[in-house]
């Protein structure tokens, strides 16, 4: 599998700030890339994803800026709660059928 | 719908025993991933399924493990036998085929303890 790396590890914001989560991938090939959010005890659900084809995109305090030519996208999450609090995955695909590649995560905690 | 459903939701077994972890799938969904996740390697890819055919099973750690999927609606994984460092969590996720880009949708996982 190819890799995605992704930073920080942890993540700790006061609440009302920016959270912001960075990506960088090697497979020129990937064309999808989602981001997933999990709580514990459960699944990874996919919060918000973007295509190649469009620098960002923006869905209510969740932002991903994409760099094609650094081969870099981030997350970042605007207003930061503390029901934000949550481990974040960023992943790419390949085709559309192919199964996802993760990054191994960031623990976001967001202090009241 | 009920969404992805996995079972057991919590496995115990000791060093060498035969571990089957089962997924249902969401109606309507043609593909199948199976997915490990531990601290250290985060969450891999360990195989996948496109209208219940095995296309990329190069993420199986060993051929300890192996999978199925006799129909559209129920696959298994089974590590035989177990070993303590396959403990983790099984995650089993689908999403439909048809059009690039969809989203997969994950069941809540099976934590496997092998002591």
């Amino acid at each position: 599998q190819q890799q995605v790396k992704q930073s920080p590890q942890s993540l700790i914001v006061q609440k009302g700030g920016i959270s912001i989560i960075n990506c960088a991938y090697e497979n020129t090939a990937f064309d999808y890339f989602p981001w997933y959010q999990q709580f514990p005890g459960k699944g990874p659900a996919l919060l918000i994803a973007i295509r190649p084809d469009v620098s960002e995109k923006k869905e209510g305090r969740f932002t991903i800026s994409f760099n094609k030519s650094a081969k870099q996208f981030s997350l970042h999450i605007m207003d930061s709660q503390p029901g934000d609090s949550a481990t974040y995955f960023c992943a790419a695909g390949r085709g559309g059928a192919d199964g996802l590649t993760f990054g191994k995560g960031t623990h976001l905690i967001i202090q009241p | 719908d009920a969404g992805v459903i996995q079972s057991p939701r919590h496995e115990v077994t000791e060093m060498g025993q035969e571990v089957t972890l089962r997924c249902k799938p969401i109606s309507g969904h043609n593909s199948l991933f199976w997915y490990r996740q531990t601290m250290m390697r985060g969450l891999e890819l360990l195989i996948y399924f496109n209208n219940n055919v095995p296309i990329d099973d190069s993420g199986m750690p060993e051929d300890r493990f192996s999978a199925k999927m006799p129909n559209a609606s129920f696959s298994t994984l089974k590590i035989q036998p177990s070993e303590p460092r396959d403990s983790a969590v099984y995650f089993c996720a689908s999403r439909p085929l048809q059009g690039p880009n969809t989203e997969a949708f994950f069941g809540q996982g099976t934590r496997l303890t092998v002591v």
